[in-house]
């Protein structure tokens, strides 16, 4: 079946340090990929996406690359601000199961200045 | 475009209480679906619409039910409120492989 795998937090990290989130998924066929991303108070808003293998998502300076033959997602950002405070979520959508979204549990990100 | 909506924003039952959550969307999505965020569990599926006049049940579909009328509307009924169903629960539609959420209904049952 298809499932989505991401990094366990909370992550906190000093204004301007690079981030890494892991993730890694399971699933058939071959799914589009997604970043998205809960500021506090709000709904999810998608950051960034790859739908097919080696492609490269990227976003108000955060990137992630589709590796399949790792089955990964990693979201980097260079130099994380303030405003980057925020829950983020990586997830899949396969054809093969009717273009249902699969979740990861959520990793919780704050910034301090 | 108010894209989608939802109301309320914030509500209290009592157990074994009933109410609708609503959700409109104004993008002519076909697709629409619902959810629940609860901690450390991410989002979890609750049921589905491919269209008006079609559901189908989620991952966690205990508890609700949902009917589509209308391209637009998608309303979330909870039959008989219970602790566990406190939550924050989103609606979300799709179209061209992305999904649209709402800004959440944070619900309490005591």
């Amino acid at each position: 079946g298809n499932s989505v795998t991401q990094m366990e937090g909370p992550v906190t990290l000093s204004e301007e340090a690079f981030l890494t989130i892991n993730c890694t998924y399971t699933a058939t066929g071959y799914p589009s990929l997604f970043w998205y991303v809960q500021y506090p108070g709000e709904g999810l808003q998608l950051l960034l996406k790859a739908t097919k293998a080696d492609d490269k998502g990227s976003n108000k300076g955060f990137e992630a690359t589709y590796r399949k033959e790792t089955t990964s997602f990693h979201l980097e950002k260079g130099s994380v601000q303030v405003s980057d405070s925020a829950v983020y979520f990586c997830a899949l959508s396969s054809p093969n199961t009717g273009n249902q979204f699969y979740f990861g549990t959520g990793t919780s990100l704050t910034v301090i200045p | 475009n108010a894209g989608v909506t939802q109301t309320p924003k914030f509500q209290v039952l009592k157990t074994g209480q009933s109410m609708t959550l609503q959700c409109a969307q104004d993008m002519n999505h076909e697709y629409m679906s619902w959810y629940r965020q609860d901690p450390g569990m991410g989002l979890r599926l609750i049921h589905y619409s491919v269209g008006a006049g079609i559901t189908d049940q989620g991952e966690v579909p205990n508890g609700y039910n949902v009917s589509r009328s209308t391209t637009e509307d998608f309303p979330l009924r909870l039959l008989s409120a219970a602790p566990s169903q406190t939550s924050v629960y989103f609606c979300a539609s799709s179209k061209g492989g992305q999904l649209f959420f709402g800004p959440g209904t944070r619900l309490t049952v005591l």
